[in-house]
């Protein structure tokens, strides 16, 4: 596709269930990543894949939160028991490689935690 | 990542240049600045980046102070389109991830 791709645009849930957002990546674009970002605050690292090698999760804000993605394709960010502080705007990005300036990032999912 | 400090809030009259200041005083020989911005219900858009060179492509000017303590992005002709959150960054090139803080919220008066 011509962008990055992200779905459901957005998801309502209540506390406790799971969720599972995904993420297309822009073709050919090696890194991917995703970002958090809760109401009128700027944007909150989670994640990031860079081709097959480990990725850093450093970012994710406890062990409910995990995300996987198989070689250079489509990335899910899965919320495990989610709590109403999970509501937010989950956002993925993409770049041709791991430190480039050029960050590509989709509409976000707005995930409400009832 | 060095912090960065910007205002909280602008305004600018359509038509008129938009100039937007960023202070990155701690900022490191080696890291560049990058500015995006995101328009409202969407994701951040990148704008320009430079290291301490003057920067000027399609959509803005990057003007950086030569002791590069700070910054000014350059919207020339601003439009309604305008209206966004600008995020000023700072980074070492190929550190894997962008460090937004909470950025300028400029609005464009018709």
């Amino acid at each position: 596709g011509a962008g990055v791709s992200q779905s459901p645009s957005n998801k309502v849930t209540e506390k406790g269930k799971d969720v599972e957002l995904r993420c297309d990546p822009i073709s050919g674009h090696t890194a991917l990543y995703w970002y958090r970002q809760r109401l009128g605050q700027g944007l909150e690292f989670l994640i990031y894949f860079q081709g097959n090698s480990a990725p850093d999760k450093s970012g994710l804000p406890s062990d409910r939160f995990s995300a996987e993605r198989t070689g250079e394709s489509v990335s899910t960010l899965t919320i495990q028991r989610t709590q109403q502080e999970d509501s937010a705007v989950y956002l993925c990005a993409s770049s041709l490689v791991l430190g480039n300036e050029k960050l590509f990032f989709g509409s976000g999912t707005q995930l409400s935690v009832l | 990542d060095a912090k960065t400090t910007q205002p909280t809030s602008m305004d600018c009259a359509e038509g008129r240049a938009a100039n937007l200041p960023c202070n990155h005083s701690t900022i490191s020989g080696n890291e560049y600045v990058y500015w995006y911005r995101q328009i409202h219900s969407q994701g951040p858009q990148y704008i320009i980046h430079g290291l301490k060179n003057n920067e000027t492509n399609e959509m803005a000017s990057l003007i950086i102070t030569e002791d590069r303590k700070s910054s000014t992005l350059i919207l020339p002709h601003a439009t309604l389109r305008d209206t966004a959150v600008y995020y000023c960054i700072v980074r070492a090139p190929f550190l894997e991830k962008l460090t937004f803080g909470t950025g300028t919220r400029l609005t464009i008066i018709p």
